[in-house]
């Protein structure tokens, strides 16, 4: 069946550094691709989001691309703070169908 | 605007217990989506409503029910309860159908004993 893989499950980044998280998904016919950031007690709050007809999108220190053609977008951030620590979660869509990755534990480090 | 809420925080049941869960949308949003989290799955989709009719199923046994309001508020249902149903339930909320723009919920956290 469809599946999206995410990559790394967990990355650690001095404050200040980048980070990417990269997914891979497998339904072709998938044409929007959120990102969520879920912090301890609280549910994913969707953060940045990109449709099937754009290569690239940013919001302040957040970027995702997507390369269609091999099927894989990666969420960027650049000067980390430590607010930015938490659980990131890619997801594919296509109409009514979403798949979710498994999640990437990003800590940044004083 | 309020966002998504879910009410109970947390639930506690035993084995063979059913339980309702409740989640209200975003004032205007007419799409509940239901999710089951867990450490080893990950983030599951269980079932949307889109006007009171539900829309779209995931692959969850028949014991995970639901249901849509005309106010958009939704329940959801589980019965005859097991142990690995222990899980967080998200509920997201959408101004539209389908799987596109979902705001969460905090969710609720059912242990199962």
């Amino acid at each position: 069946g469809e599946n999206v893989e995410q990559h790394p499950s967990t990355l650690s980044v001095q404050e200040g550094d980048s980070a990417v998280i990269k997914c891979t998904y497998s339904d072709s016919a998938s044409n929007y691709f959120p990102w969520y950031k879920q912090e301890l007690g609280k549910g994913p709050q969707l953060i940045i989001d990109i449709r099937s007809n754009v290569g690239e999108k940013k919001d302040q220190r957040i970027a995702v691309t997507l390369n269609k053609t091999a099927k894989h977008f990666s969420l960027h951030i650049t000067e980390t703070q430590p607010e930015d620590s938490a659980v990131y979660f890619c997801a594919a869509t296509r109409d009514d169908k979403i798949i979710f990755g498994k999640g990437t534990r990003l800590h940044i480090l004083p | 605007k309020a966002g998504v809420t879910q009410t109970p925080r947390y639930l506690i049941k035993t084995r063979g217990q059913q339980v309702t869960l409740s989640c209200s949308p975003i004032s205007g949003h007419r799409s509940v989506s239901w999710y089951q989290q867990t450490p080893g799955q990950g983030l599951q989709f269980l079932f949307e409503y889109f006007s009171e009719t539900q829309r779209n199923k995931g692959n969850f046994p028949g014991r995970f029910s639901g249901r849509q309001f005309s106010n958009s508020r939704s329940e959801m249902n589980v019965s005859t309860l097991e142990l690995g149903d222990s899980a967080l339930y998200l509920c997201a909320s959408s101004p539209l159908q389908g799987a596109s723009e979902q705001y969460f919920g905090p969710g609720t956290r059912l242990t199962v004993t």
